[in-house]
């Protein structure tokens, strides 16, 4: 059964930083692209990222841009979110979701339970 | 203000069917691949259609998905209570190198 496993959210103070992480079992990782989405409250999905299978080329919403950089290491099923100069338009719902392709993940095949991140002081 | 845009709204009754709308540009839906996504409130999104209009393996066939132009579309027949829930259109745009989606659309089944 494929699975994706979220952590690292929590409450952060504006201009504060924050790494989430994704754990991913079930599937041949380094074969898909990942991607990660939020959800603010009460509002619909945010695109944030997506990173290539293996090559690792990167994609982000220009809301996140020079911000926000997602990475994976695929020898521990395992993808990255390093969150920033945080503000409180970051907070949010963050879900891991795999790609259906291998170069970017615009189609989400699968997606996490979600983590969540709180910018506030 | 989302790239792509649905209705924020539909409604029928058990038994009717529906069509979601989702439209776009030539940058997006015009030259991408269209999913749509189920979001029951508090849990994680589900993938319904990919590629236009392929199913996932266990969606029931109540669910489809059309494409023409820089407008999809997501059909659901025979509607059950069960559908109540939120739903997005997805894809890729070329001009932003970036995925975006659709504001969601809130189906009530009455």
């Amino acid at each position: 059964e494929v699975q994706l496993m979220e952590s690292g959210g929590g409450l952060v103070q504006p201009g504060g930083s924050l790494r989430l992480s994704c754990a991913a079992s079930g599937f041949t990782f380094s074969k898909y692209a990942m991607g990660w989405v939020r959800q603010a409250p009460g509002e619909g999905l945010e695109w944030v990222s997506s990173i290539g299978a293996s090559d690792g080329t990167t994609y982000y919403a220009d809301s996140v841009k020079g911000r926000f950089t997602i990475s994976r290491e695929n020898r521990k099923n395992t993808v990255y979110l390093q969150m920033n100069s945080l503000t409180d338009e970051d907070t949010a719902v963050y879900f891991c979701a795999k790609g259906l392709g291998v170069i970017r993940a615009a189609q989400l095949a699968v997606w996490g339970k979600g983590t969540t991140v709180t910018v506030s002081s | 203000q989302s790239v792509l845009t649905q209705p924020p709204s539909v409604s029928a009754a058990p038994g009717q069917n529906v069509a979601i709308s989702c439209s776009g540009s030539s940058s997006n839906i015009g030259n991408n691949y269209v999913s749509w996504y189920q979001q029951v409130p508090g849990t994680a999104p589900k993938l319904l259609i990919y590629d236009n209009n392929m199913r996932p393996s266990g969606i029931p066939d109540r669910f489809s998905g059309s494409k023409s132009g820089t407008s999809a579309t997501l059909g659901i027949t025979g509607l059950q209570t069960g559908d109540e829930a939120d739903y997005y259109c997805g894809t890729w745009d070329n001009s932003l190198s970036a995925g975006v989606f659709g504001g969601g659309t809130k189906l009530s089944v009455l």
